[in-house]
């Protein structure tokens, strides 16, 4: 069964950092683009960061460019998804997904809540 | 960037009418388009790709249409487990990733 598990997610006060992180199972992690998607609470969805096989091109949304960056360690089948310079905007779920211009499966999501 | 907008923003339906939900792009996307179903406190699931072609598992009774700018999500039959948030998905700008606002489909 092809599963994505997002962890790292909670509380972080304005400015603050998190380390997200995704493990995937049950295909070969290896040969897919992977992405990172958020949804603010009661909000729709947004494409946020991609990357690809070998991690050698990553892609990001405006808001987030210079302040996240997007990473993978094929060894481990893991994706990563490194938040600095956090900002009260940023408060979401955050999911991450096997990108095939289209993206599925997804993971459950993490909640990431800036405040102070 | 690509703009996609659907409507409407909810739709309320009996169960076992039809739904038709729609997108629109704001410039051609040509068949590059995929919908999305996601329940309160779910992740999204793929419902369709490439406009028309259905996922793996998806039932029957989910029907995608269009091309260019205009697009069509289709429930043939309302079921129980229907009633959700269903979003459509550019992937013609490359690397860009659009979602638009998403419809509720709610029991009418």
């Amino acid at each position: 069964e092809v599963q994505l598990v997002e962890s790292g997610g909670g509380l972080v006060q304005p400015g603050g950092s998190l380390r997200l992180s995704c493990a995937a199972s049950g295909f070969t992690f290896s040969s897919y683009w992977m992405s990172w998607v958020r949804q603010a609470p009661g909000k729709g969805l947004e494409w946020v960061a991609n990357i690809k096989q070998d991690g050698s091109e990553k892609y990001y949304v405006d808001s987030v460019k210079g302040r996240f960056t997007i990473s993978r360690d094929n060894a481990k089948n893991s994706l990563y998804l490194q938040m600095n310079s956090l900002r009260a905007e940023d408060t979401a779920v955050y999911y991450c997904a096997r990108h095939r211009n289209w993206f599925d499966p997804w993971g459950q999501g993490t909640l990431v809540t800036v405040s102070s | 960037e690509i703009v996609m907008t659907q409507s409407p923003a909810t739709l309320s339906v009996s169960p076992g009418e039809r739904a038709t939900l729609s997108c629109r792009a704001s410039q051609s996307v040509s068949s590059n388009l995929a919908w999305y179903q996601q329940k309160p406190g779910q992740a999204p699931r793929l419902l369709i790709y490439g406009a028309s072609t259905r996922a793996t598992g998806i039932p029957a009774r989910f029907s995608g249409s269009g091309s260019g700018t205009e697009f069509t999500l289709t429930i043939s039959s309302l079921q129980s487990e229907d009633f959700a948030v269903y979003y459509c998905q550019q992937y013609n700008n490359w690397p860009l990733r659009t979602f638009g606002q998403g419809t509720k489909v709610e029991i009418k």
